[in-house]
């Protein structure tokens, strides 16, 4: 059975400062997405990573993802108050249109 | 284009009672989702269909059914829901299978669903 763990599942940080996200799961696969999920909201689409050593960047966040330690991390720099949201990974290893498997989410407050 | 779009937006039920909720995408895409989000769990799978006239169960199937009605329709139904279903429902969609090599998922806003 996947198991896919994010850590910190609660984060409360200062703006300006950096900090990671991580998510690890249990099973090999090189497909992994992250999301954002605002209050009430639904999810939307971040990143999709697709082999190892893949790196994606938009604004003051950065994914990446290792295939073989099966880790995956959300990088954020020099946070602002309108990156607080829940961020969640979720894996595919189905090779089809199976489900995604996701972390239980990140829960990101960011103080001014 | 709407996107993937869900209705009702909220629900009250009582112990017992039936609901369907509706699910519609514009997208042209192959394959929809069903989960359901509850505080600390992440999202869970109930249902998926890989295309037009298939459906397979997720992780937590037990207590619905659902119906994909055509290309663009996909319904998850309670026969007779239960205080353990008051959740936030979403549908989504993706490409697979065909075009493209990975299951990015495109989400609906949610129901969100209380049993009393």
């Amino acid at each position: 059975e996947l198991k896919v763990e994010q850590n910190p599942l609660f984060l409360s940080m200062q703006e300006g400062k950096n900090y990671t996200i991580y998510c690890n799961y249990s099973t090999t696969s090189d497909r992994l997405y992250w999301y954002r999920q605002d209050p009430g909201k639904s999810l939307e689409s971040l990143f999709v990573l697709l082999s190892n050593g893949a790196v994606k960047q938009e604004g003051r966040l950065m994914a990446s993802l290792d295939t073989k330690a099966r880790l995956s991390t959300l990088h954020i720099t020099a946070a602002v108050h309108d990156l607080s949201a829940t961020y969640f990974c979720a894996v595919d290893i189905g090779g089809g249109a199976d489900g995604l498997t996701f972390g239980k989410g990140t829960h990101l407050i960011i103080q001014p | 284009n709407a996107g993937v779009t869900q209705t009702p937006k909220f629900q009250v039920l009582k112990t017992g009672q039936s609901m369907t909720l509706q699910c519609a995408q514009d997208m042209n895409h192959n394959s929809m989702y069903w989960y359901r989000q509850d505080p600390g769990m992440g999202l869970r799978l109930i249902y998926y269909s890989a295309s037009e006239g298939t459906t397979d169960k997720g992780e937590v199937p037990n207590g619905y059914n659902v119906s994909r009605l055509n290309k663009r329709e996909f319904s998850l139904r309670l026969e007779s829901a239960a205080p353990s279903q008051t959740s936030v429902y979403f549908c989504a969609s993706s490409f697979l299978p065909g075009r493209g090599i990975y299951n990015e998922q495109f989400f609906g806003p949610g129901t969100r669903l209380t049993v009393l």
